[in-house]
């Protein structure tokens, strides 16, 4: 079936704009994770979803980030004001758990972002 | 805390050599371990993944990797390798009861010809 999918894939915004960032999960995949790559860096977690259920938003950098899964399936991240240390590629994933067994996490191609 | 480390930041090798990657981990309890391969450009490529069981878990491509619970280490290997597994890889710890991953930094490979 389809993989994790992301859009956009490339977003340039001016400092100070409001961006958003679109990730499609697996589908049925319950967990959904979103990451932050920095240029030559592993990716460092930013956010948990259990369906709808935002349970672990431990690493947003900050109040201007803030991400939804309203429906339990698509995800948007938001970005308030962007500054250039937003300047990232933001990566989706989505995994599944059945009988104890977890299937992914899958990653999408992720969405990067520059801020000028 | 929970952490990853990937002590070798570059490596190279040889087409047709042998391929040993490091990996090792801090956490309080068996957790899960991946490793993800990460072209330029792509996204994470999930290899392989170790749960429970067999220490030695074979994965896509023909990497393999073990995990050696005395060492707290989950090495990846590939006994010839391409041109094309030249990348960035990654190793990473999930510790499920949190719903976290926790990727260390990265290890880039180059294949000379």
């Amino acid at each position: 079936g389809a993989g994790v999918s992301q859009s956009p894939r490339y977003k340039v915004a001016k400092r100070g704009q409001d961006v958003a960032l679109r990730c499609d999960p697996i589908s049925g995949h319950v967990s959904l994770f979103w990451y932050q790559q920095a240029l030559g860096q592993g990716p460092e977690f930013l956010t948990y979803f259990q369906n709808e259920a935002q349970l672990d938003k431990s690493g947003l950098p900050s109040d201007r980030f803030f991400a939804e899964r309203p429906e339990g399936s698509v995800s948007t991240l938001k970005i308030q004001r962007t500054q250039q240390e937003d300047s990232a590629v933001y990566l989706c994933a989505s995994s599944l758990t059945i009988a104890g067994v977890v299937r992914g996490p899958f990653f999408g191609p992720g969405t990067r972002l520059t801020v000028l | 805390a929970q952490s990853v480390t990937q002590p070798d930041i570059h490596i190279t090798v040889s087409e047709g050599a042998s391929l040993e990657l490091r990996c090792n981990y801090s956490y309080g309890a068996t957790p899960y371990l991946f490793w993800y391969v990460q072209s330029p450009g792509q996204g994470l490529q999930l290899l392989l993944k170790y749960f429970s069981g067999d220490t030695l878990v074979q994965g896509i491509k023909g990497f393999e990797a073990e995990f050696k619970r005395s060492q707290s280490s989950f090495n990846l290997r590939k006994p010839s390798v391409h041109w094309s597994d030249a990348a960035e890889y990654f190793c990473a710890v999930g510790v499920f009861t949190g719903n976290q991953f926790y990727f260390g930094t990265g290890t880039s490979l180059t294949v000379i010809p």
